[in-house]
């Protein structure tokens, strides 16, 4: 059973900072890893979607990268800022399901 | 392109009373929806997996009775949950698919029962 872990469960970091959010899996066997944003009471927000044969993605000030053998992937996001605020999660997807890690609830102090 | 909706965003209901929840693909057709429910602070956790015109697919642990699922268009998928109780408030959050696409999410339905 695939399992999914992000570290660490909340950050809070100032403003203007580079910071690595973590997500490791269980199962290598996955078609592909995405990282979203949820922010308080809403649903969610793709950000970036690595397919199983790449190893990063990026967009914007963000970049996600993906080891598959060692169930790894990061969440690089450059020169933060508070709109950055929220919650972010990553799923990887086998065989049409997604599954969760539980998050990193992420705070950018001005 | 690639919007789902969900209606209602939010509803509170008595315990014992039945709630559904749409879930629309505005713009696609989309050949399968999923249902996810999420907790205070926790990770969304699938429930079911509905195709269009076929009996859903319910994960472990999820009662199929309790938790209706009918998937009846192309761009609509319905959750009803019934006989709520307390521990059944929750966020629901639907996604659909087109083919072997991305999942594209709703925007959530926070359910209380009182």
């Amino acid at each position: 059973k695939q399992e999914v872990t992000q570290i660490p469960a909340a950050l809070s970091v100032p403003e203007g900072e580079n910071l690595v959010l973590n997500c490791s899996f269980t199962d290598s066997a996955i078609y592909n890893l995405q990282w979203f944003r949820q922010d308080p009471g809403k649903g969610l927000t793709s950000l970036l979607l690595i397919q199983s044969s790449q190893r990063e993605q990026t967009s914007g000030r963000l970049n996600a990268s993906l080891d598959k053998s060692s169930g790894r992937s990061t969440l690089y996001i450059a020169a933060s800022q508070p709109g950055d605020s929220a919650t972010y999660l990553c799923a990887v997807e086998g065989a049409q399901k997604l599954v969760f890690g539980q998050g990193t609830r992420l705070t950018i102090n001005p | 392109g690639a919007v789902v909706s969900q209606h209602p965003s939010w509803v509170i209901c008595k315990s014992g009373t039945s709630v559904k929840i749409e879930c629309r693909s505005l713009d696609f057709q989309a050949t399968t929806m999923f249902w996810y429910r999420q907790f205070p602070k926790q990770s969304l956790m699938l429930m079911a997996t509905s195709n269009e015109g076929s009996k859903a697919t319910y994960e472990q642990g999820v009662e199929k009775d309790k938790f209706l699922i009918n998937h009846a268009s192309l761009t609509l998928s319905t959750l009803t949950v019934t006989s709520a109780h307390p521990e059944d408030s929750s966020f629901y959050i639907c996604s659909a698919m087109q083919d072997t696409d991305t999942q594209y999410f709703g925007p959530g339905t926070r359910l209380t029962v009182l």
